[in-house]
């Protein structure tokens, strides 16, 4: 089972900053296989991210991915109010189990 | 636009069963691999099973195995989890989610509401 260790835990930043959210592989993920979702409280996650960096349909250009191997990143150029959540990486380029990551908190400094 | 809706959490026992729901609509659900992925109250994501699109192909997380099963009915768009020997740890909300491949190789492009299965006695 390939485990995913996100850091930091929190990040605390100001609107219009720049976050850098980091998720390590305990082994290589096939294929670029990794993907990046947003959670908000009460609601379900959101695909940002898939195949390491590709955005999903809808989401804005502000939020990028990239990496390789074992070490990917999300990077969000300018944080929006809307972007305070939590963010998980996970992978599914191997065989399963797929495995998340134990999430980033973004919150408002 | 596509929509999954969960229902069939509720407060059961432990050792008790329960079956989930995952109604489908507005897309073709028979082409489309599936999962289960739970949280626990204030905890992160946990993937627990996965159907390919045709049924022939099932795998379930370790915490699961020998406990739950993952089945779908095509003809009804519906993907169901079958919760046996239920324990306190099981929990969570549980989400079903629409793998962008037929299998488990997209990443998760569509996500249900989640239902809230607790284990309490």
């Amino acid at each position: 089972e390939i485990v995913l260790t996100q850091s930091p835990g929190t990040l605390s930043l100001s609107p219009g900053e720049r976050a850098t959210l980091s998720c390590r592989a305990s082994q290589s993920v096939s294929s670029s296989y990794l993907a990046w979702y947003q959670q908000t409280p009460g609601q379900a996650p959101r695909l940002l991210i898939y195949d390491t960096s590709t955005r999903a349909t809808g989401i804005p250009d502000r939020f990028s991915g990239s990496g390789s191997g074992t070490d990917f990143t999300l990077t969000i150029s300018r944080l929006e109010p809307e972007d305070f959540a939590v963010y998980y990486c996970q992978q599914y380029g191997n065989s399963p189990p797929l495995t998340f990551g134990g999430g980033t908190k973004v919150d408002i400094k | 636009q596509v929509q999954l809706v969960d229902s069939g959490g509720g407060v059961v026992q432990p050792g008790r069963s329960l079956r989930l729901s995952c109604a489908a609509s507005r897309f073709t659900f028979g082409i489309y691999g599936m999962h289960w992925v739970r949280q626990a109250p204030g905890k992160g994501l946990e993937w627990v099973a996965v159907i390919w699109y045709d049924g022939n192909k099932k795998y379930y997380a370790d915490s699961v195995k020998g406990r739950f099963t993952i089945s779908r009915d095509n003809s009804k768009d519906t993907l169901y989890l079958q919760m046996n020997g239920l324990r306190a740890e099981d929990t969570a909300v549980y989400y079903c989610a629409r793998d962008r491949s037929s299998g488990c190789y997209g990443g998760f492009d569509h996500w249900g509401q989640g239902t809230l299965v607790t284990v309490s006695s």
